[in-house]
């Protein structure tokens, strides 16, 4: 396997601010990493992929501007969420892929809500 | 056609039977599959990678692949309740560059 650490677990903020999760990849270097959501009894929602050095392309309807993502080592990806509203409010989860075997593991996820 | 369909369940098996989780997917050049395993609240964890076509079998799991018929499946012998959880179907096509896309799940009880 592999391990991916991602923080916070957990988040509360006030709408109109900005969060940002940490994603690391602990024991494998993660050329790519995935940025999902995850509404309540939903399946995973992905957002964006993030790439070391350069730009994180988007799924369409993501806004770009909002969802910052930066991918500046191979053991670190970050989501910033901007002046969060409440309908923000999910389960951010984080993925890395282990290129040797083509695998992707999952961070603890975070969960987001805004007042 | 959804790209990856599972029955949302919930399926429920008494302990100690076999459960069979079933997954269609729609990109015949597909090549590599997984099923994930999600705890309420958690995020999820992968069980099984499959790559070929037939069999593989690791510990109380066998995960079953027929590019034919563009299935897969996820047997779980012994269910125990721990096994409780959310499974997640998840397709590597390659028309998505690589993308894992996931199915809805199916909620699998394993009641006592």
């Amino acid at each position: 396997g592999a391990v991916v650490s991602q923080h916070p677990s957990r988040v509360i903020c006030k709408s109109g601010t900005s969060v940002k999760i940490e994603c690391r990849s602990l024991d494998f270097q993660a050329t790519t990493m995935f940025w999902y959501r995850q509404f309540p009894k939903k399946s995973l929602m992905l957002m964006a992929t993030s790439n070391e050095g350069s730009k994180a392309t988007y799924e369409q309807g993501v806004e770009k501007d909002k969802f910052l993502i930066n991918h500046a080592s191979l053991t670190l990806s970050t989501l910033t969420v901007t002046s969060a509203h409440p309908e923000d409010s999910s389960f951010y989860i984080c993925s890395g892929r282990r290129e040797d075997i083509g695998e992707l593991f999952f961070g603890e996820g975070s969960r987001l809500t805004v007042l | 056609q959804k790209e990856v369909e599972q029955n949302s369940g919930p399926l429920s098996v008494p302990e100690g039977a076999i459960a069979s989780l079933n997954c269609t997917y729609s990109d015949r050049v597909s090549q590599s599959f997984f099923w994930y395993r999600q705890y309420s609240g958690k995020s999820p964890e992968l069980i099984m990678s499959i790559y070929s076509n037939g069999d593989k079998e690791d510990g109380r799991f066998t995960a079953q692949l027929n590019k034919a018929s563009q299935y897969v499946s996820l047997l779980i012998r012994d269910s125990q309740p721990s096994d409780s959880a959310t499974y997640l179907c998840a397709v590597n096509m390659l028309r998505s560059n690589y993308k894992l896309t996931f199915g809805k799940g199916t909620l699998l009880t394993v009641n006592p």
